[in-house]
């Protein structure tokens, strides 16, 4: 059973327009959630990250929205540039209470290819 | 440099030979962890430890043995690798299992 869904496998955009990346969860103990872009022959690196008590985290082009009703978390990068083609996985973690409060490890979307056309 | 390394980048063995992949971290971070990518599959976790002499399964442990001897190693053992390990490895090491995991470059396995 997939716990984090990218229903998009890839996804095309025109340099300088918005690109929205979508994530969905089933489980309702997940809690953190983080986006990570990866370039080919390159491990994922992190980009940004959201807290279940948020609903917004902004940092420069990159904004992640939460809604947690919904289940749902979308990536927005604005203006998208060609340096943004990548894939972008979505990842989350539960607060593993029966280990003392320590998350067992993240749960990957299986990602999302975003290409930027120039 | 602060960084995750593993080692080798590329590895093609055959049925049954017994490997390891080493994973070495310099940021003294306790959590590490080992992840396989599959086209259509995404990443999906291996082992994890969450500090020395600490590890645990995945999602997708078996065939695999890992050791946590000291913090700043986290090697993955394939004791009788078959083809359908036949992958790309990701080390990644955190402060601690709530934050931002730091990858390594990758590992491609190929078992014939």
């Amino acid at each position: 059973d997939q716990q984090v869904k990218q229903n998009s496998p890839s996804l095309s955009v025109q340099e300088g327009r918005i690109s929205i990346l979508n994530c969905d969860y089933t489980n309702s103990m997940f809690d953190y959630f983080l986006w990570y872009k990866k370039y080919p022959a390159e491990g994922p690196t992190f980009l940004i990250s959201i807290s279940s008590i948020k609903d917004k985290n902004e940092d420069g082009r990159f904004t992640v929205f939460l809604n947690k009703s919904a289940k749902h978390l979308s990536l927005h990068i604005v203006p998208s540039q060609p340096g943004d083609s990548a894939v972008y996985f979505c990842a989350a973690n539960a607060i593993d209470l029966s280990s003392g409060g320590g998350a067992d490890g993240l749960t990957f979307g299986k990602g999302t290819h975003l290409i930027i056309q120039p | 440099e602060a960084q995750v390394t593993q080692n080798p980048r590329y590895l093609i063995t055959v049925t049954g030979k017994k490997l390891t992949v080493t994973c070495s971290q310099n940021m003294n971070h306790e959590y590490m962890s080992w992840y396989r990518q599959d086209p259509g599959l995404g990443l999906r976790q291996i082992y994890y430890s969450m500090n020395v002499e600490v590890t645990d399964k995945g999602d997708v442990p078996e065939g695999y043995k890992v050791s946590r001897k000291e913090k700043r190693n986290f090697p993955l053992i394939l004791e009788s690798p078959s083809p359908n390990q036949t992958s790309l490895y990701f080390c990644a090491s955190s402060l601690s299992s709530n934050s931002p995991l730091h990858f390594g470059n990758g590992t491609r396995l190929t078992v014939t």
